[in-house]
C-alpha cells in the first residue's frame, strides 16, 4: 500500500473549519483513500474515504486532487469533541487487509 | 447495535502469568481484527479473521501470543506467559468483510504487565 505523509500537528478554532491534509504522492490506481480519527482514551473511528471523486458524509468531507497524490479532509465546523488523531491510510480495496496506521494529524480545537 | 465489546477494560498482571482478552464483533461482521497499540510502535495489526477462520497471523509477535475465534460471535487473544513488554491498548475491530476498510473498533484493553 502507498505510503502517506500527514504534519504531526494542527490547531484549528472552535467553529471554524479543519482542513487536515495527506500527501499520498505513490498512490496507485485501484487503490482508496481512507481517514479514521482516534479521540483519547478510545478506539478508532472510521470517517470517510474514496477513490477519485469527492466524498462528503455526516461527519465530513474528503477532497481528492484530480491526480489523486494529494487529499484533504474537511471538518465543517470544528467542535472541542473533534480533538483527536486523525490517520491518512491508503490501501487497496481487495486483496490487501490491513489498515495501516501511521503516526496521523494531531488536531487540537482551540475555544 | 452495542458494537464492538471488549473485556476487560483494564488488565493488571504479574509478569509469567496468563492474560486473556476478549472480543464480541458486531452481529453480521464476518471479519475480526486484532490490534495493539504502543507508544513506540503507533497501531499494529496482530492477527485478523475471515469467517472465523485466521487468515493472517503475521504480527503476532511470538509465542507467547495466540488468538481464536470458536465461533463468529467470539474471540480471544491470550498471551502466556505475559512479559512488561506486552505492556500495551489491545483493540479489537470488525467489518463486514475484511476488503471494506470500514472497520468498527471496540474501545480497548488496557493490558499492564508489572
Amino acid at each position: 500500500d502507498a505510503k502517506t505523509t500527514q504534519p504531526t500537528s494542527m490547531d484549528c478554532a472552535e467553529g471554524r473549519a479543519a482542513n487536515l491534509p495527506c500527501n499520498h504522492s505513490t498512490i496507485s490506481g485501484n487503490e482508496y483513500v481512507y481517514w479514521y480519527r482516534q479521540i483519547h482514551s478510545q478506539g478508532p473511528q472510521y470517517i470517510i474515504h474514496g477513490l477519485k471523486n469527492n466524498e462528503t458524509n455526516e461527519m465530513a468531507s474528503l477532497i481528492i486532487t484530480e491526480d489523486r497524490k494529494s487529499s484533504t479532509l474537511i471538518l465543517p465546523h470544528a467542535t472541542l469533541r473533534d480533538t483527536a488523531v486523525y490517520y491518512c491510510i491508503v490501501r487497496k480495496l481487495t486483496g490487501a487487509n490491513n489498515l495501516f496506521f501511521g503516526t496521523g494529524t494531531r488536531l487540537t480545537v482551540i475555544p | 447495535d452495542a458494537g464492538v465489546i471488549q473485556s476487560p477494560r483494564h488488565e493488571v498482571t504479574e509478569m509469567g502469568q496468563e492474560v486473556t482478552l476478549r472480543c464480541k464483533p458486531i452481529s453480521g461482521h464476518n471479519s475480526l481484527f486484532w490490534y495493539r497499540q504502543t507508544m513506540m510502535r503507533g497501531l499494529e495489526l496482530l492477527i485478523y479473521f475471515n469467517n472465523n477462520v485466521p487468515i493472517d497471523d503475521s504480527g503476532m509477535p511470538e509465542d507467547r501470543f495466540s488468538a481464536k475465534m470458536p465461533n463468529a460471535s467470539f474471540s480471544t487473544l491470550k498471551i502466556q506467559p505475559s512479559e512488561p513488554r506486552d505492556s500495551a491498548v489491545y483493540f479489537c475491530a470488525s467489518s463486514e468483510f475484511a476488503s471494506s476498510g470500514g472497520y468498527t473498533f471496540g474501545s480497548g484493553t488496557r493490558l499492564t504487565v508489572v
